[in-house]
């Protein structure tokens, strides 16, 4: 079955770099997309098409792809940065759209 | 500033049909690309792809729901519709409508989206 997979939780200390990976059989062919998510708010837009910086994103965000896997790269992590991460792909023909289950990621 | 808002019943019994409204300003449908979506969140889970309308009037569908859901949209009220019908309580949650930008700014149709509304808690229970 179609689906993404990543790991429930990440934990960093303040000014490490977190990474949160999301992998997928389909991923090789399609683009993923990443968004964080903070208790009682809606999903923010950080990472488009694999590795796209989305607008007002800081830097320390990036997005990268290798074969089946796509990972969420935080570099110098911030307290702010604590959230759920969810990874999003779709099917070739747009039909299914998909997400990860989330990341909960913890500033230690 | 691209704006969308979700509006509906808090509120529905089971077997009962939910009807929910986003209104939205900043952007319109007369953009090839665009997209609205929608996606809903049970308490404390993830997020769930439920349906897209675009520009064009394309619609898709999560394939499990697709008997159940359907997406319209009205451009002279800028808003989008969503129906579920046959509602149960496994429905519950936060139903959130979100936009998939033109084509001018990833140059694919690809569905994702980079404007959410905030989102609205829909409960189903008798």
């Amino acid at each position: 079955s179609y689906q993404l997979t990543q790991p429930p939780s990440v934990s960093v200390s303040p000014g490490q770099t977190a990474t949160i990976t999301c992998y997928g059989d389909t991923l090789p062919k399609q683009y993923a997309f990443w968004y964080q998510q903070k208790p009682g708010q809606a999903p923010i837009l950080v990472i488009y098409k694999d590795a796209q910086r989305a607008s007002g994103i800081p830097e320390r965000f990036s997005g990268s792809s290798s074969g089946t896997t796509v990972t969420l790269t935080i570099s110098g992590v911030q307290a702010e940065d604590e959230a759920a991460y969810y990874c999003q792909s779709a099917d070739s023909s747009y039909t299914y759209v998909i997400f990860g289950a989330g990341t909960k990621l913890t500033v230690l | 500033q691209i704006t969308l808002k979700e509006s509906g019943p808090a509120l529905v019994k089971p077997t009962q049909t939910l009807t929910l409204t986003c209104t939205f300003s900043g952007f319109s449908f007369s953009s090839p690309g665009v997209g609205v979506g929608w996606i809903r969140q049970p308490p404390g889970k993830a997020l769930e792809w439920l349906g897209i309308i675009y520009w064009n009037d394309d619609r898709r569908y999560r394939p499990s729901l697709q008997n159940r859901v359907t997406i319209t949209k009205d451009t002279s009220k800028n808003q989008v519709v969503l129906t579920m019908t046959n509602m149960d309580p496994v429905d519950t949650g936060t139903y959130y409508c979100a936009h998939r930008p033109p084509y001018y700014f990833d140059s694919s149709g690809y569905p994702f989206w980079d404007y959410w509304g905030q989102g609205t808690l829909v409960t189903v229970s008798s």
